[in-house]
Parts: structure tokens; sequence; C-alpha cells
């Protein structure tokens, strides 16, 4: 079973759209990430929510919003879509200690026209 | 600070040689650092961390080493497998309460030739 599970793998969209990812953990951590990565494989944190309450926004731009309904689900909302959007968006969750690795989905592929 | 490079750096290793991975951090108060491998179309799987106090530890088959003087890590992968061709990220932890901040390395993809 997969431990971190985003949906949809692959999203194609004209720019304007609005689209939405899905996240969803059953680890049983409290801690959940969205990270981007662009097409030369730089990988880099936007949001972290812990139990629900956000503790990390990066310089991520307004139009980007996640939703965390409980803590085993993060999702990744986005507003009129640009080209600069187009990358892989990463999931990832840890448990509440400090030194504990992050466990990440397979992504999901956003490319947009 | 945060590595952007224009290219991808590239390692070529026969099949059953050692390989070694470095990688320079940016923050001294770093206090957590992590080893990730990523193969195509999967996401960052943990591989192996290290804590400040420490310079070196060891798993199956890899050992990382880390130099806080020069600000550097290194991944060493022993007697390569073709499931070690990969790209391989160090990644530096300048966490908050309640949350890690990873800041990634640029990632170095690891070809292990037969």
């Amino acid at each position: 079973d997969t431990a971190v599970s985003q949906t949809p793998k692959y999203l194609v969209t004209q720019m304007g759209n609005d689209k939405s990812i899905k996240c969803e953990q059953n680890l049983g951590h409290d801690t959940m990430y969205w990270y981007k990565q662009d097409s030369k494989k730089f990988l880099k944190i936007m949001f972290s929510y812990n139990n629900k309450e956000l503790i990390i926004n990066e310089t991520v731009p307004n139009r980007f919003s996640p939703k965390s309904p409980d803590k085993a689900h993060l999702n990744l909302h986005i507003n009129s879509l640009e080209l600069g959007d187009s990358a892989v968006y990463f999931c990832a969750s840890n448990s509440p200690n400090y030194n504990s690795p992050l466990h990440f989905g397979n992504g999901t592929r956003l490319t947009v026209t | 600070g945060e590595s952007v490079g224009l290219h991808l750096p590239t390692l070529s290793v026969q099949e059953g040689d050692n390989s070694i991975i470095n990688c320079a951090y940016s923050n001294s108060a770093s206090d957590y650092f992590i080893w990730y491998k990523q193969e195509s179309g999967k996401g960052p799987q943990f591989i192996i961390d290290i804590r400040s106090n420490m310079d070196k530890r060891q798993g199956q088959r890899v050992t990382v080493l880390l130099n806080k003087t020069v600000k550097h890590l290194s991944l060493q992968i022993a007697a390569t497998q073709p499931g070690d061709s990969a790209v391989y990220f160090c990644a530096e932890n300048l966490g908050i309460q309640g949350a890690q901040k990873l800041v990634f390395g640029q990632g170095t993809r690891l070809t292990i030739n037969p």
C-alpha cells in the first residue's frame, strides 16, 4: 500500500484554469508538505502543515492555496494557472520528531499549455 | 542558500565498484542532513541521515560522511548495483518547531554501467 498517495499523477491544463492536487498519507504522521520540482530537478519547499495548522509558507504566489481538512490530507489548489507553474509537485509527510525523515509521494506532473 | 545548477552533475560507475557523491551545504546552523534517492517517475526516497553531532554514519552498503568545517557531505555506495542508478540529493534541515524545512542540493545523476 502506498504510504503517501497523490492524485492525479498527470495533469495537463490550459493557462488561466484552476486545478487541485490531492494528497493523502496513511502513516499516521502529523506533518505534511508540498514541494515543487522544476525541469532542472531542483526541489523546493512550498508549504508545511502540522496537524492542520500552517507552519511553513515559502514565497509562493497566493494563487497557490493549500488546504488540510484533517491531518492525513493536504490538498493543493492552484488558481489562474500560468506556464511557469509547469513542474512536478510532491507531497510528503513525517512524524513530529524533529529529525524524522520525510516520506514523499510519487508526484503530480503538471503541464500548463 | 539554495543551489541551482544549469546541468545536473553526473557520475558513471562500473557495476560492483564503489561510488562517492559529494554535496556542499550552505548553513552552518543546520543540524540534520539527509540523502535521498530519486528514480525516474518516482518521489525522493530516504536513504540515510546524519545529525551534526556525528561525522560518519553507516547503513547497508551506504555511508554518509559529514565535514562541518568545510560544510561538506558525501554519500558512499559500496558494491554498486544496477538498481542504484538514480538521481541522488543531499538536503539540510533549516527546520522550525513542528516541521522540517529541507533545502535540497541540485542532485547528482548516478549511472551504473553493467
